[in-house]
């Protein structure tokens, strides 16, 4: 059983709806990631949480809006999306948040938008 | 800027090859870490190895062996007599302490024939 669990596998929703993804971990990390990983493209870091702090939101537009309630869950709330955020979103945590710590991913929740 | 370059997009052997990924990496900094992650298809990207820029000592762990060489900037993996199971995506990831992030390759997809 993989210590990231991510929730759920599969999402299929419209442009106009409302949902979120969820991420947990139980490998008592203090930092968590977010990820888009599309298809031929390189994977892309979306947001990094310390000590449930958003340290970092690399230019992600608004109509995905992180949530970390404390170090163990992670959330993205999704809404408005377009065609082009069809994707895998994969989460991550690590230790600490810092470079030289490799980081634990869950298996990913694959969204398709219609 | 920093930048992973896995040239090979996709690799195709039979069983019981062995296999090298190549991994080159770009950075002006001098303190930074290299890392080797798996991705199944199931999805979920799965920790292989970390290395520091201050420890070149080549690795080996069972099937899998790493060559870090700073004189060329790479990290190559090598994996020793194949399996299917070895069939997957495997990404480079380059970590630089200033920028407290990792930049990912675009991934080698290894596919492995009985």
């Amino acid at each position: 059983e993989t210590g990231v669990t991510q929730t759920p596998r599969h999402l299929v929703m419209g442009m106009t709806n409302k949902k979120s993804l969820k991420c947990e971990q139980h490998l008592g990390h203090n930092a968590m990631y977010w990820y888009k990983q599309s298809a031929k493209k390189p994977l892309e870091l979306m947001f990094v949480y310390s000590l449930e702090e958003r340290v970092e939101n690399n230019s992600v537009p608004s109509r995905f809006s992180p949530e970390c309630p404390n170090s163990s869950h992670l959330f993205l709330h999704l809404h408005t999306l377009q065609p082009e955020d069809s994707a895998l979103y994969l989460c991550a945590s690590s230790p600490r948040q810092g470079v030289g710590q490799p980081q634990h991913f869950g298996d990913g929740t694959r969204l398709s938008i219609l | 800027a920093q930048k992973v370059t896995q040239a090979q997009t996709e690799i195709s052997v039979v069983e019981k090859e062995d296999v090298t990924l190549d991994c080159v990496y770009e950075t002006r900094d001098t303190t930074y870490y290299l890392f080797w992650y798996k991705q199944p298809p199931s999805g979920e990207l799965v920790f292989l190895i970390r290395r520091n820029s201050f420890d070149e000592q080549n690795e080996i762990s069972g099937r899998y062996s790493w060559n870090f060489q700073k004189s060329t900037s790479s990290f190559n993996f090598t994996i020793t007599a194949s399996q299917v199971v070895d069939s997957a995506v495997y990404f480079c990831a380059l970590g630089l302490t200033n920028a407290g992030k990792s930049t990912f390759g675009d991934g080698t997809t290894l596919t492995v024939k009985p």
